[in-house]
């Protein structure tokens, strides 16, 4: 059974950093892209930014290019996202979601639970 | 990045069908069959419930059909139940970034 398990999000300053991490198990993760996609309270899913398999190619969303970078350790099965410079409206919950491709093909097949980041001084 | 475009709110009442538009351009929809579709519950992840314009995934019930024409991409639920009542968000591949979503569909059972 695949899970996706989110862990780091939290209360955090504006202009702050964090980095939220998620935990795959139930599937070859190196064979998968990842994305991390977020939904602000009461709002609709957002895609932020998805990185390849091997994890040699990342995309990024233009409202985080330059603060948010996505990263993998395919030995450990873990996705991360290192947050910087950290605004109010990027206070949401933010999913780990699996593509079944080893490059994005435009489907989530797996979601984990989400993290909630609030970003408020 | 625009959004798809899908209607705010659809509803129906139980055994009946509807069906949810979802319109993109020629850089997502229209030129790529990687269209998904995903429930969400309230306080809960979101569901794949339909891949590739028209795949169901295993478990998914076939009263969840996805259908696709030109830039716009449709998703229909038969034999509407109350289970079903839920939020619908539609997504594409697309040329300048790998994922858009749509803005989402509130589906209510009357």
């Amino acid at each position: 059974e695949v899970q996706l398990v989110e862990s780091g999000g939290g209360l955090v300053q504006p202009g702050g950093s964090l980095r939220l991490s998620c935990a795959a198990s139930g599937f070859t993760f190196s064979s998968c892209a990842m994305s991390w996609v977020r939904q602000a309270p009461g709002k609709g899913l957002e895609w932020v930014s998805a990185i390849g398999g091997s994890g040699a190619t990342t995309y990024y969303a233009d409202f985080v290019k330059g603060r948010f970078t996505i990263s993998r350790d395919n030995s450990k099965s873990t996705l991360y996202l290192q947050m910087n410079s950290l605004r109010a409206e990027d206070t949401a919950v933010y999913y780990c979601a699996k593509d079944p491709g080893s490059g994005p093909e435009g489907t989530f097949d797996s979601w984990g639970q989400g993290t909630l980041l609030t970003v408020s001084s | 990045q625009s959004a798809l475009t899908q209607p705010a709110s659809v509803s129906g009442s139980p055994g009946q069908s509807i069906t949810i538009s979802c319109t993109g351009t020629s850089s997502d929809i229209g030129s790529y069959n990687y269209v998904s579709w995903y429930q969400q519950h309230p306080g809960k992840a979101p569901k794949l419930m339909i891949y590739d314009v028209s795949n169901r995934p295993s478990g998914v019930s076939n009263r969840f059909s996805g259908s696709k024409s030109g830039n716009t991409a449709s998703l229909t639920i038969s034999g509407l139940q109350a289970e079903d009542e839920a939020d619908y968000y539609c997504s594409s591949y697309s040329s300048s970034t790998p994922y858009v979503f749509g803005a989402g569909t509130k589906v209510t059972v009357l």
